[in-house]
């Protein structure tokens, strides 16, 4: 089946750190999100992507539509103790035109 | 926060036995989803619904059965649970406006142990 590609799995930074991570999959999507899971709750949605190109902000965090539309990447600047947490992506699109989830990247951030 | 709620937040049980989870929206959203998250394997779609009665496989499917009998109402059912269905899972639920995306909101989740 299809799959995402999410990197890294796990990063551990210091607060004030800017963050970096990515997904990559084999087929072409119209749609990207970028998910925050705190733990024992369940994913929260932080941005939807919809064009090629497309970078769209929330705060401190920033997502990109690929220009291949097979990525898409989320940077967090000035990264706070409260940004711990796992950050997944989500693509829409390919053959079956279901969403389909990245495994997701475990970010530990160090006061 | 979407008005999810799903019940029971923590179940252990054994295994053969039937276990069911619920899932109760407030939002009247047409589209209700289950995923089950494990280690190395992100999010998995289980089941979804379209509509009251209307359902549909993902791929994660076997073993598990789903019911909607109401808009608000999304059950799961695991007919005799094994150890391989430990797992969190989430129920989500979106408005399913197809131009803009699937943009799901999720429900806090139910820990699953089956011993």
């Amino acid at each position: 089946g299809q799959q995402l590609n999410q990197s890294p799995q796990s990063m551990f930074i210091q607060e004030g750190e800017d963050v970096s991570m990515n997904c990559t999959s084999s087929s072409i999507f119209n749609t990207w999100l970028w998910y925050k899971q705190d733990p024992g709750e369940g994913p929260v949605l932080l941005i939807a992507l919809y064009k090629a190109g497309e970078l769209t902000s929330n705060g401190r965090l920033t997502a990109q539509f690929g220009i291949t539309r097979k990525d898409s990447f989320l940077n967090i600047s000035a990264s706070i103790p409260s940004d711990v947490g796992i950050y997944f992506c989500a693509g829409q699109g390919g053959a079956t035109n279901k969403l389909i989830f990245g495994t997701g990247t475990l970010l530990a951030v160090q006061p | 926060d979407a008005g999810i709620t799903q019940s029971p937040r923590h179940k252990v049980t054994e295994t053969g036995t039937p276990v069911t989870l619920r899932c109760h929206q407030t939002e009247n959203h047409r589209y209700m989803y289950w995923y089950r998250q494990d280690p190395g394997h992100g999010l998995r779609l289980i089941h979804y619904s379209y509509g009251v009665k209307d359902t549909d496989k993902g791929e994660v499917s076997d073993g598990y059965s789903v019911s909607r009998s109401k808009t608000e109402d999304f059950l799961l059912t695991l007919e005799s649970a094994t150890s391989s269905q430990t797992s969190v899972y989430f129920c989500a639920i979106s408005d399913g406006r197809g131009a803009q995306g699937e943009k799901l909101f999720f429900g806090s989740g139910t820990q699953l142990s089956v011993l």
